[in-house]
């Protein structure tokens, strides 16, 4: 079967960094993408790795091992609007999105 | 309107009743998807049209009834739903369903209690 997994919460302090995990076991890979959802709010786009290695996009930075089927996404200089759930997604050989369950990061002041 | 949009935002229904949830994109793609998002599981999807056709039915029940009338809008037909079926249905969209780097625009998605 196709699985991701990443944690199912995480705290952080705000001006710190933290990385968020995300495992997957899929049917073919084309792609893992990284969506923030704000409570009550629609998934939006972060980022997207097809190729090994690091892709850095502000503050947001997302990594990618296709051969240890491994993501993360490593947020810098949090901010409270940093607090929301952050979902990883896999395109499997059939191009369709597999979805992990989200991750819940919490800043403290 | 930009992005996609979703009406109603709230619903609440009896398990007898019959509604319809609408989805519109104003970005000219041409694919779009139904998610299924409960608390704390991932999104399931649900159904997938990609020019008008539709793609991808993941074994949804047939009390979940799609349309896709055109390549900007797309309904999700419900009837006689059961309790479990309270969720968060979102809709997304994309270029088309086929290309690797596909981005989806998700919209605020219906929240549905059913009673």
């Amino acid at each position: 079967g196709q699985n991701i997994d990443q944690p199912t919460e995480m705290t952080a302090t705000e001006g710190a960094i933290v990385q968020i995990n995300c495992t997957y076991q899929t049917s073919g890979f084309n792609g893992l993408f990284w969506y923030q959802q704000h409570a009550g709010e629609a998934p939006t786009f972060l980022s997207y790795n097809v190729l090994d290695g690091l892709e850095e996009k502000g503050r947001f930075s997302s990594f990618l091992s296709r051969s240890k089927g491994y993501s993360y996404l490593l947020l810098k200089e949090l901010q409270m609007k940093d607090s929301a759930s952050y979902l990883c997604a896999v395109r499997d050989s059939n191009y369709q999105l597999i979805w992990g369950a989200g991750t819940k990061l919490i800043i403290k002041p | 309107e930009t992005g996609v949009t979703q009406t109603p935002r709230h619903l609440v229904m009896g398990m007898t009743n019959k509604k319809s949830l609408k989805c519109e994109q104003h970005l000219g793609h041409n694919a779009m998807y139904w998610y299924k998002q409960s608390a704390k599981k991932p999104l399931e999807l649900m159904f997938v049209y990609n020019f008008k056709e539709q793609t991808e039915n993941n074994s949804v029940p047939s009390r979940f009834s799609p349309e896709c009338p055109n390549s900007s809008h797309l309904f999700l037909h419900l009837h006689t739903l059961q309790p479990e079926d309270s969720a968060l249905y979102l809709c997304a969209s994309s270029q088309d369903g086929t290309s690797p780097y596909n981005e989806q625009f998700f919209g605020p998605g219906t929240r549905l209690t059913v009673l």
